[in-house]
């Protein structure tokens, strides 16, 4: 069965330092999409990022940047020079083959918060 | 319309009640999603519509859950008798053509509170 675990669930830091969000996941699939989203204090899940397992080349997107490891099953974010409006509870979700219909499993979310 | 657009946003309702929530997916997209979101939690999968048909409804908790699509466009998450434990962010979401891979893009929710 599919698995997303977050295991951080509260991070909190000084505007201006770089975070790292890690993201362990779990499917016995080899084909599959694994997706970032944000859900800032008014609710809407924000999508930031799909990326296929046959595609491990990291990505970077202004302050925003991915790495993806499937020796580790991980695919950790990370923001550089981070801001109050990055404050927001960040999710890591997969969906595999198994699932289809882009069904996500979502893990537990992380809750970001960047003190000016 | 340009986003995923639910309706009401907030619902507080008495436990035994019945309630519709309601989604309108961005235009064009023939998947339909529903999730729920507890608190401190991720959002878990409900139900899934391609078209009017509800293509995986494992998700659903029980019986008291129903939803429908009636026209490939508008959705109605239906829940009877409503209990405590029905509270939480009802998220309604589309994509494409539910195609793997297809990226998901949600609602703003409607929250749920069963007094």
């Amino acid at each position: 069965a599919q698995k997303v675990t977050q295991a951080q669930t509260e991070i909190s830091v000084v505007e201006k330092e770089d975070v790292t969000l890690d993201c362990v996941y779990e499917t016995r699939d080899t084909t599959y999409y694994l997706f970032w989203y944000k859900q800032p204090p008014s609710g809407e899940l924000v999508f930031l990022i799909r990326r296929n397992s046959f595609d491990e080349q990291n990505e970077i997107s202004g302050r925003y940047s991915w790495n993806f490891q499937k020796s580790t099953s991980s695919f950790n974010f990370t923001i550089t020079a981070s801001q109050v409006v990055d404050s927001a509870v960040y999710f890591c979700a997969l969906s595999d083959i198994t699932g289809a219909n882009s069904k996500l499993t979502f893990g537990k979310g992380i809750t970001l918060s960047v003190r000016p | 319309g340009a986003g995923v657009s639910q309706t009401p946003s907030n619902k507080v309702t008495e436990k035994g009640k019945y309630v519709e929530l309601r989604c309108d997916p961005i235009s064009g997209h023939t998947a339909l999603y529903w999730y729920r979101q507890s608190l401190g939690q991720g959002p878990e999968f409900l139900i899934y519509f391609q078209g009017t048909g509800a293509a995986d409804d494992s998700g659903l908790p029980n019986d008291r859950f129903f939803a429908v699509r009636p026209e490939g466009s508008v959705s109605t998450l239906k829940i009877q008798r409503t209990e405590r434990g029905d509270s939480a962010v009802y998220l309604c979401a589309s994509s494409l053509n539910g195609g793997f891979g297809n990226t998901i893009y949600f609602g703003e929710g409607s929250w749920l509170t069963v007094v």
